[in-house]
């Protein structure tokens, strides 16, 4: 089945500065892969997603790449400011269901 | 997601007793999820729903029940049988076709005293 790695679990960056997180996925039938921004206390939201038909995709400062054949995606944060400190959990599908990374917590320093 | 509802917010149990977690959805989605969330797990799917009257284990399904009965509300029970059961518990709704993106409740953290 789907197993979802995601790195690094944690993340600490400068105000102002980017920041990327990586996951790889095993199952090649994966064709969506959605990002999650948890902050503390709080339920998951939808940041951005990517298809498996791009290799690239932009929503204002953060960004998401997608690289088919080594089966990896990366989330992009750039310009980061204090709301953006919380937990990032990448996914990918399997069947009809979501498989879920275990999660980076980020935290912007000031 | 604000169309996703979960209650109560808080909920403390004795060891041995039954609970009943309750989730409930106005976004005409077919398809719902339970999971649940310990430090450092991320997300851990326990039962999930495609349609009304029907539903499938997810990963780590013992100890739990679920029932679907209406397309709207997919209660999740957390018997005496869970060993661990102290964990946030996350309900989620999505379309029942591709690309399943999930949406999901405010969560109810379960305490076991």
């Amino acid at each position: 089945g789907e197993n979802v790695e995601q790195h690094p679990s944690t993340l600490s960056v400068q105000e102002g500065d980017s920041a990327v997180i990586k996951c790889t996925y095993s199952d090649s039938a994966s064709n969506y892969f959605p990002w999650y921004k948890q902050e503390l206390g709080k339920r998951p939201q939808l940041i951005i997603d990517i298809r498996s038909n791009v290799g690239e995709k932009k929503d204002q400062r953060i960004a998401v790449t997608l690289n088919k054949t080594a089966k990896h995606f990366s989330l992009h944060i750039t310009e980061t400011q204090p709301e953006d400190s919380a937990v990032y959990f990448c996914a990918a599908n399997r069947d009809d269901k979501i498989i879920f990374g275990k999660g980076t917590r980020l935290h912007i320093l000031p | 997601d604000g169309g996703i509802t979960q209650s109560p917010k808080y909920l403390f149990r004795k060891e041995g007793q039954n609970v009943t977690l309750s989730c409930e959805q106005n976004l005409n989605h077919d398809a719902m999820y339970w999971y649940r969330q310990d430090p450092g797990q991320g997300l851990r799917l326990i039962y999930y729903s495609q349609i009304v009257n029907d539903f499938q284990k997810g990963d780590i399904a013992e100890g739990y029940s679920v029932s679907r009965e209406k397309k709207e509300s997919f209660p999740l029970t957390v018997t005496s049988a869970q060993k661990n059961p102290t964990a946030f518990y996350l309900c989620a709704s999505s379309r029942n076709q591709q690309p399943y993106t999930q949406y999901f409740g405010p969560g109810t953290r379960l305490t076991v005293l």
